[in-house]
């Protein structure tokens, strides 16, 4: 079946960088778009990054633009977010999700549990 | 950017009860519109696609409607596992969601 597992979260300092990790099972992850989605304490949704099934196309929410990296490595089928320059207001649990198809993005129908990020001196 | 409002914040309802769950978009996003359930400390899960498309394995007491700014997700006969926040989530333009309807029960 499929399984998306995130891993990487933890408590980091503002400024600091932290690196997360959705591994994937259960599908022909090169052939989806992949997106992280985050959820601060107690609020909604809230979209992050999306990356093309080849990696070649990569967009961002205003709010992280600039600072987060997507990336994926479809021999390991895995996907990444880099997350530099951190900020308390991205405190939060992240979720990879995957898409229904491959390029342009369309509706999320597999999530993983997601990973919290806390961002705290 | 287009916004998603949803209606209301919080609904009270009790088993059985038909309850409708209200989204508007701040410009017209034609039928691409999905709901999500989300239990808590739970992944969202997708219901509806395109405004009324009924996701595999998704009871068919959930339905969608609407079109270009107007959206509803119904469930005509609520069940015990349906007490959760639903969110709307439009992917015409990038991909936004709404605040959430959080469904309790009465």
């Amino acid at each position: 079946q499929v399984q998306l597992v995130e891993s990487g979260g933890g408590v980091v300092q503002p400024g600091r960088s932290l690196r997360l990790s959705c591994a994937v099972s259960g599908f022909t992850f090169s052939s989806f778009a992949m997106h992280w989605v985050r959820q601060a304490p107690g609020k909604g949704l809230d979209w992050v990054a999306i990356i093309s099934k080849d990696g070649t196309n990569k967009y961002y929410a205003d709010s992280v633009k600039g600072r987060f990296t997507i990336s994926r490595d479809n021999s390991k089928n895995t996907l990444y977010l880099q997350m530099n320059s951190l900020r308390a207001e991205d405190t939060a649990v992240y979720f990879c999700a995957k898409d229904r198809v491959g390029v342009t993005g369309t509706v999320f129908d597999y999530w993983g549990q997601g990973t919290l990020v806390t961002v705290s001196s | 950017d287009i916004q998603m409002t949803q209606s209301p914040s919080t609904l009270s309802a009790s088993v059985g009860d038909r309850v409708n769950l209200t989204c508007r978009a701040s410009q017209s996003i034609s039928r691409w519109l999905a709901w999500y359930q989300q239990k808590p400390g739970k992944a969202p899960k997708l219901l509806i696609y395109k405004a009324s498309s009924l996701e595999s394995g998704v009871p068919s007491r959930f339905s969608g409607s609407g079109s270009g700014t107007e959206f509803t997700l119904t469930i005509s006969s609520l069940q015990p596992d349906d007490f959760a926040t639903y969110y709307c989530q439009q992917y015409n333009s990038g991909w936004t969601f709404g605040q959430g309807t959080k469904v309790e029960i009465k």
